[in-house]
């Protein structure tokens, strides 16, 4: 089956930066996907990687190590707005595109 | 702009209760899912239907069943529900194309059992 673990909570501050992280255990590993889930609203596609290293998105950048079973997101220049839920889902190596989702990270962006 | 629809968006109900949710998605989609978020918000995977077929079903209650009619519509009925059936449930969509990484969510519909 598949584990993925996020920590519960992470603050910083508007105009830095925050990086989200994920790591995971696997009995059969094709991708990881990124969603952002504002209070109340429901879950949206950020990103998603399947190769290691790190993609460049812009506001949103994201870095897979398979060998690690590790992941992160990386939200540059901040903004108030990006205050969210960052939920990291693993996707298993099977035709049916079953995401296994993390608990979410709850980002607080301070002013 | 909303693609995936979902009715009721609330839905009150007493133990042992019968209740019905929909999803329609005007996107295309050949796979359609159904998830169930708590108060913690953990998101879980509990069906998925490609083309008519159901190809995901995760151990959830008999009282759970999902059914659809055409790869645009998703219903899950719920027979007899209990407290611990207090969630939202949100439906999904993806293209096959895109091998379900990128996922289209509706808006929820949050059930309470009193």
């Amino acid at each position: 089956g598949q584990g993925v673990e996020q920590p519960a909570k992470l603050m910083s501050v508007e105009g830095t930066f925050a990086r989200v992280n994920c790591t995971y255990s696997t009995s059969g590993f094709n991708g990881l996907s990124w969603y952002q889930q504002r209070e109340g609203q429901a879950p949206v596609f950020l990103s998603y990687v399947v190769l290691d290293g790190l993609k460049d998105s812009g506001h949103f950048s994201t870095f897979l190590s398979r060998s690690n079973g590790y992941s992160y997101l990386l939200l540059t220049e901040l903004q108030i707005k990006d205050s969210a839920s960052y939920l990291c889902a693993v996707r298993d190596d099977t035709n049916t595109g079953k995401l296994t989702f993390g608990d979410g990270t709850v980002l607080t962006v301070k002013p | 702009e909303t693609a995936v629809f979902q009715t009721p968006n609330y839905h009150v109900t007493q133990v042992g209760n019968e209740v019905s949710f929909n999803c329609k998605q005007t996107l295309g989609h050949d796979t359609m899912y159904w998830y169930k978020q708590d108060s913690k918000k953990l998101l879980k995977i509990m069906f998925s239907y490609n083309n008519k077929q159901l190809i995901v079903n995760e151990t959830v209650p008999r009282r759970f069943s999902p059914q659809s009619s055409d790869k645009a519509h998703l219903n899950l009925r719920i027979k007899s529900v209990e407290p611990e059936d207090s969630a939202v449930y949100l439906c999904a969509s993806s293209s096959r194309d895109w091998g379900g990484y990128e996922q289209y969510f509706g808006p929820g519909t949050r059930l309470t059992v009193l």
